[in-house]
């Protein structure tokens, strides 16, 4: 692997449904985060996560959730789908947060559609 | 509120020169991010600005006025492959990134 990479690479949903959307770095990166990209509107943060182990609210968290276990990979969870969470969504990640300097790489993204 | 302003969308020759300006009013200024973005990609890091002045970078250059709130970046020699969106992001008074919509550019030949 080399860089960030996100699983699936697009999903039809159900209203309703679970899922988890999977974010892996080879990096050694200790940042993470999740946006969610909408047509017209800038990229908005939902969660990130400065170190493993622990997590933070973005602009737009509710409905979802996420989990830092390692440093390497970042979930994310929509625990009941619902339409208005039909985005492209983005996993990236930085060396260190806090720091001015710190740039933000991104992966691949993951297009959800929720029916 | 935070708020960063571009234009939806701009056109140039290919040859050509192209100025895409951002503007921004956030709560604190911790440096200022152009990223490009291809058609169904990622975002990609184009250049970091945190001082007064221009930066350059080949055929990109990008300057920052902190006392007006404002940014642009320059692309100069314009080839097809520059077809894209441009993103400006301000990092806050928290080191979150603040983004903008982008600016979509069309390369004509």
């Amino acid at each position: 692997i080399a860089g960030i990479t996100q699983a699936p690479t697009s999903q039809i949903l159900a209203a309703g449904r679970r899922m988890t959307l999977r974010c892996t770095q080879d990096m050694r990166h200790n940042a993470m985060y999740w946006y969610r990209q909408d047509l017209g509107l800038g990229l908005r943060l939902i969660h990130y996560s400065n170190t493993a182990g622990t997590t933070g609210k973005g602009e737009v968290p509710d409905g979802y959730s996420v989990s830092r276990a390692n440093t390497d990979d970042f979930p994310l969870t929509l625990a009941s789908a619902v339409p208005s969470q039909t985005s492209v969504y983005f996993c990236a990640s930085s060396e260190t947060a806090g720091s001015s300097t710190d740039t933000q790489y991104f992966g691949p993204g993951t297009r959800l559609t929720v029916l | 509120g935070q708020n960063i302003d571009q234009p939806t969308e701009m056109t140039a020759t290919e040859g050509a020169i192209v100025q895409i300006n951002c503007t921004y009013q956030t709560s604190g200024f911790n440096g200022l991010f152009w990223y490009q973005q291809h058609a169904g990609e990622a975002p990609t890091f184009l250049s970091y600005n945190v001082l007064d002045g221009l930066e350059e970078k080949g055929r990109f250059s990008s300057f920052l006025s902190r006392s007006k709130g404002y940014s642009y970046l320059l692309l100069k020699e314009l080839q097809m492959k520059d077809s894209a969106s441009y993103l400006c992001a301000v990092r806050d008074s928290n080191y979150q990134l603040i983004w903008g919509a982008g600016t979509k550019l069309i390369i004509k030949p």
